[in-house]
């Protein structure tokens, strides 16, 4: 039984270009979560998603960033135009649904470096 | 609002000495709290939870109780093991945080032999 897959592990980008993360939730799972660590610190929340829906998008910078969990397929954490801030650890999670009593189950994350 | 304080670390103790890894909380009503374990260059990975006050989580020989009175809810292990470095985390989620996880900023531990 697969778990949650990210890819890809490590993603270098330059400052200006597109940022394309992918999260492949566990069998089963039909809820995503994105989360970014940045150095030395904790996870913060950045957005929740239901295939096709957008349910809790508080945690997303307001520019630049977009995620998309289609009928098909995986979810997808886009950064546009990359800057130096945006490096960073990104880790998806996924649930079998949104109750709060369930775990949620992390992928390895992809860890983005902006030069 | 919702947050978590963790101990800063890093931490390092030796083989089959005693853990314990303080973490307090801030929320409304009644979260569920949890601890995960992260191995270097992997993912968070769930190490044990409690859904309500005076629930103690264990597993693996971690154990760690919701303490209402106190807001906390602190991580132990009898006796560490050099397999147990990691950085770990604890966190909250449910009532008033929703789904959202709210994490601490991690204690990173090094078990020496």
């Amino acid at each position: 039984n697969a778990g949650v897959m990210q890819n890809p592990r490590h993603l270098v980008r330059r400052r200006g270009q597109e940022a394309r993360l992918r999260c492949s939730p566990m069998k089963g799972h039909s809820h995503v979560y994105w989360y970014r660590q940045l150095p030395e610190e904790g996870l913060k929340f950045m957005v929740y998603l239901q295939k096709e829906n957008i349910i809790d998008e508080s945690g997303m910078p307001k520019e630049r960033f977009s995620a998309e969990f289609p009928k098909e397929g995986p979810s997808i954490l886009r950064i546009q135009q990359v800057v130096r801030g945006d490096s960073a650890a990104y880790f998806c999670a996924s649930s079998p649904a949104g109750l709060q009593t369930y775990e949620q189950y992390f992928g390895p994350g992809t860890r983005l470096t902006v030069t | 609002g919702n947050s978590v304080t963790q101990m800063e670390g890093p931490v390092t103790l030796s083989e089959e000495a005693f853990l314990t890894i303080n973490c307090t909380y801030t929320a409304t009503g009644y979260p569920s709290l949890f601890w995960y374990v992260q191995y270097p260059g992997e993912g968070l990975q769930l190490l044990l939870k409690a859904t309500k006050a005076d629930d103690k989580g264990s597993n693996k020989g971690f154990e760690a109780t919701y303490r209402k009175e106190t807001t906390s809810f602190h991580l132990e292990k009898g006796s560490v093991q050099v397999s147990d470095s990691a950085v770990y985390f604890c966190a909250l989620s449910g009532s008033s945080a929703g789904n959202q996880f709210y994490f601490g900023t991690g204690t990173s531990l090094t078990v020496i032999p």
